[in-house]
């Protein structure tokens, strides 16, 4: 298995652009979230989806968007860049069955919004 | 132990010494808490989980306790090796439909001296 895998590893938009940030994982896991890290900071959960066509948001959404189309796929987009998105993001998954919420993370996405 | 602000909480130990890092957590109805470790350029890695119904949890080398009554949680790290070097988050998950929206705490910086 990949795990969870996330596309680019670096990014440096411009102020105002659009991009998409691709997440995915081979686990059939049925819960995927998407978190920020900035510096000397945790991690904020931005969105979840805790299965295919259902989605949340968590608790810094604005300015993000995601779907769930498929199980092993949860793409976050980015709407109109600003340099307070400036930070890494992480994409997560986990089976959230049997009462065990352990979350395997992606390597992450290092952003940079000039 | 962990602390809002900006700067991360750090702990140096040498090697062999066994390593506490402490944790207070915010929600009272929190059910479940997840310890995390991060090393640079990383994505969190998955130490050891722990329930509200429990008091303390052993894994290899690495004990987590719970004190439900003071919101406070514990990592304890055995014969700490220098490939633990590395920040250490607590996370917390209030539970029923919101599992795995984990809450992630500041984090805390552990180096290891040879």
């Amino acid at each position: 298995n990949a795990g969870v895998t996330q596309t680019p590893k670096f990014q440096v938009l411009k102020t105002g652009q659009s991009m998409t940030l691709q997440c995915a994982q081979d686990m059939n896991h049925e819960y995927m979230s998407w978190y920020r890290q900035d510096p000397g900071m945790g991690l904020r959960l931005i969105h979840y989806s805790v299965g295919a066509g259902i989605t949340d948001q968590g608790e810094v959404p604005n300015g993000y968007n995601v779907s769930r189309s498929t199980t092993e796929d949860f793409p976050l987009r980015l709407l109109s860049a600003a340099p307070s998105q400036t930070s890494v993001y992480f994409c997560a998954s986990s089976y959230g069955q049997g009462g065990t919420y352990e979350q395997y993370f992606g390597p992450g996405t290092r952003l940079t919004v000039t | 132990g962990e602390s809002v602000g900006l700067h991360l909480p750090t702990l140096s130990v040498q090697e062999g010494d066994n390593s506490i890092i402490n944790c207070a957590y915010s929600n009272s109805a929190s059910d479940y808490f997840i310890w995390y470790k991060q090393e640079s350029g990383k994505g969190p890695q998955f130490i050891i989980d722990i329930r509200s119904n429990m008091d303390k949890r052993q894994g290899q080398r690495v004990t987590v306790l719970l004190n439900k009554t003071v919101k406070h949680l514990s990592l304890q790290i055995a014969a700490t090796q220098p490939g633990d070097s590395a920040v250490y988050f607590c996370a917390e998950n209030i539970g029923g439909t919101s599992y795995g929206k984990l809450t992630f705490g500041q984090g805390t910086i552990l180096t290891v001296h040879p």
